[in-house]
């Protein structure tokens, strides 16, 4: 069965403390690893995605990840405006046809000033 | 462009009572979906339209219905509100083609009472 595991539930960082966030997949022939940020109240706004394993993809703080079992979303220096739970999703081959996402559950985000 | 939108953000219902979701989206996407957003269970797939004139179950259609009305629209329907249909509610659609991303509309909260 296609399962998507994010750990951890919630992170606490303190303004300027980098981290890692983790996505760990099973999926039957990967398509794609999608990452998305999401505020409180909104719907999920698309990050990234990768496709294959040792590719990486960058925006401002963030560097998104990819081997054949699990994506890491690394924050660098993190700033307040970066708190928001981040969503990782994958599509497999199977699912091209369709584009259907498996989603993980989230890993909340809290940047302390 | 708008990207997806959806129609209400907020819905109050009681027990027995039926209402219709409205997305739209204006980026000539092929493919729409529904999820449903509950604390702790992530986003989970209700229905989705992989092109204009097809429509599919996804991991938790009982209890709605949905309609691809044109290329742009898609439908979900509560015919019999219950409790356990209180949610966040969201609409995303993709190209159907590479890249495979899906893009969100900003969420209806509907509570059953």
């Amino acid at each position: 069965e296609d399962q998507v595991t994010q750990s951890p539930e919630a992170l606490r960082l303190q303004e300027g403390e980098s981290s890692s966030l983790n996505c760990s997949y099973t999926v039957s022939g990967l398509r794609g690893l999608f990452w998305y940020r999401q505020d409180p109240g909104k719907g999920p706004e698309f990050l990234f995605t990768l496709y294959s394993a040792g590719e990486e993809k960058e925006k401002e703080r963030l560097k998104a990840t990819l081997t054949k079992k699990e994506s890491f979303l690394h924050i660098t220096a993190p700033k307040p405006e970066d708190s928001a739970t981040y969503l990782c999703a994958v599509q497999a081959h199977g699912s091209s046809n369709t584009g259907k996402l498996i989603f993980g559950q989230g890993t909340t985000l809290q940047v302390k000033p | 462009n708008a990207g997806v939108t959806q129609t209400p953000k907020f819905q109050v219902l009681k027990t027995g009572q039926s209402m219709t979701l409205q997305c739209a989206q204006d980026m000539n996407h092929n493919s729409m979906y529904w999820y449903r957003q509950d604390p702790g269970m992530g986003l989970r797939l209700i229905y989705y339209s992989a092109s204009e004139g097809t429509t599919d179950k996804g991991e938790v259609p009982n209890g709605y219905n949905v309609s691809r009305l044109n290329k742009r629209e898609f439908s979900l329907r509560l015919e019999s509100a219950a409790p356990s249909q209180t949610s966040v509610y969201f609409c995303a659609s993709t190209p159907g083609q590479p890249p495979y991303e899906q893009y969100f509309g900003p969420g209806t909260r509907l509570t059953v009472t």
